[in-house]
């Protein structure tokens, strides 16, 4: 049992390229999330799905776009990376018996220069 | 608008000491209120949660006081030691409120000097 998992741990990116952030969980959780991570200003949510099909923009959606591919797998995609994009990106997932508990990945730490 | 408020941003304790993270909220419908702890280089994972009925619930060093009129808790660890260096991170979940329903903090930066 690997709970979340993300790929890659590390990525650094030049102004403008693309790239795409896998999440993948085998917990059997019905909703997914995609949080950033930066100094100071906590854990901020991207976007959410709450099941398969279904995604939702959280906090700071703009410059990003998500695919829920299928109960496991929650994808996020940078389409022309910027430098503010420069973060630490993590996955989460929240099983259906609880409000308040979520488990994490181990995170991607991206850099765009 | 951030919807809990958390205090301070970073805090410095010698070893044995007692670490304390203030956390403050509006919202009257939020049902559960979880701590997270995240060691560096890993993920947020969860620590201890209280519902708002409960004035303090205590689980070995650390414990949860909730002031429920002053819309106030805060995450006490005893006995500090340097592997409890970490960030922490309150929160705020509201059930009903569908899938985006945990509201987290800034975040508080603890480190634990021998």
């Amino acid at each position: 049992n690997a709970g979340v998992t993300q790929t890659p741990k590390f990525q650094v990116l030049k102004t403008g390229q693309s790239m795409t952030l896998q999440c993948a969980q085998d917990m059997n959780h019905n909703s997914m999330y995609w949080y950033r991570q930066d100094p100071g200003m906590g854990l901020r949510l991207i976007y959410y799905s709450a099941s398969e099909g279904t995604t939702d923009k959280g906090e700071v959606p703009n410059g990003y776009n998500v695919s829920r591919l299928n109960k496991r797998e929650f994808s996020l995609r940078l389409e022309s990376a910027a430098p503010s994009q420069t973060s630490v990106y993590f996955c989460a997932s929240r099983p259906p018996d609880s409000s308040y508990e979520q488990y994490f990945g181990p995170g991607t730490r991206l850099t765009v220069t | 608008q951030q919807q809990v408020k958390q205090s301070p941003q970073s805090l410095i304790v010698q070893k044995g000491g007692i670490s304390i993270i203030n956390c403050a909220y509006e919202n009257t419908a939020f049902d559960y209120f979880p701590w997270y702890q995240q060691f560096p280089g890993k993920g947020p994972a969860l620590l201890i949660a209280i519902r708002p009925d409960v004035s303090e619930k205590k689980e070995g060093r650390f414990t949860i006081s909730f002031n429920k009129s002053a819309k106030q808790f805060s995450l006490h660890i005893m006995d500090s030691q340097p592997g409890d260096s970490a960030t922490y991170f309150c929160a705020a979940s509201m059930r009903g409120a569908g899938a985006n329903n945990l509201f987290f903090g800034t975040g508080t930066r603890l480190t634990v000097i021998p």
